[in-house]
């Protein structure tokens, strides 16, 4: 059973197109998260969310907007792509925020979106 | 705002070879540092993580410490083999919610 699972796995599509990214976890996790990689590798945090409550929103264009119906469940909406948005988007979970061990993340095998 | 460097960007090493990758980063207040490896065209997975009370952890081969005095982890392998071949990242957990990752050791164990 995989543990974090997101869909598509590749995603390729032309500019001004809206696209969605799905990830759900079946680890009973209460936080989950999308990070995006880029052409660098470099990872960096979008969002995260705790019991479908928005706690991380970093400086991310308000073309991407998160959704959580669940605490299993966190989709990524992105409207009117733009070529910058071509990365690899990594969704991951957490049992929790705090310190001890609740933040061990476990990550998705990430999303490929190309824009053309 | 954490920043977290690593050191190589790439590694090349013979079969066998015991091998140190570097990590830093810039606030020492952190909960906990983690190192993960990601293989091409996968997700991370976690190897280590390493709370702020520890100095080390260990897991087989592997060996990973923490100062956080001067904000600074190692990660250290031991008898490299091909399969260890990947990107290593690591990745500092500080008070906002987030981990704040490096841009990874590229390693590549030559047979």
């Amino acid at each position: 059973d995989t543990a974090v699972s997101q869909t598509p796995k590749y995603l390729v599509t032309q500019m001004g197109n809206d696209k969605s990214i799905k990830c759900e976890q079946n680890l009973g996790h209460d936080t989950m998260y999308w990070y995006k990689q880029d052409s660098k590798k470099f990872l960096k945090i979008m969002f995260s969310y705790n019991n479908k409550e928005l706690i991380i929103n970093e400086t991310v264009p308000n073309r991407f907007s998160p959704k959580s119906p669940d605490k299993a469940h966190l989709n990524l909406h992105i409207n009117s792509l733009e070529l910058g948005d071509s990365a690899v988007y990594f969704c991951a979970s957490s049992l929790g925020t705090g310190t001890a061990g609740a933040n061990v993340l476990t990550f998705g095998a990430g999303s490929r979106l190309t824009v053309l | 705002k954490q920043e977290v460097t690593q050191i190589p960007a790439a590694l090349s090493v013979p079969e066998g070879e015991n091998l140190v990758l570097n990590c830093s980063f810039t606030d020492s207040a952190i909960y906990n540092l983690q190192w993960f490896r990601q293989d091409p065209g996968k997700g991370l997975t976690s190897l280590l993580l390493i709370q702020s009370s520890q100095r080390e952890q260990t897991s087989g081969r592997l060996n990973a410490s923490l100062d956080k005095s001067s904000g600074r982890s190692t990660l250290y392998i031991a008898a490299s083999q091909p399969g260890d071949s990947a990107t290593y990242l690591c990745a500092a957990w500080a008070g906002s919610y987030q981990l704040t990752f490096g841009k990874g050791t590229k390693l590549s164990v030559i047979p």
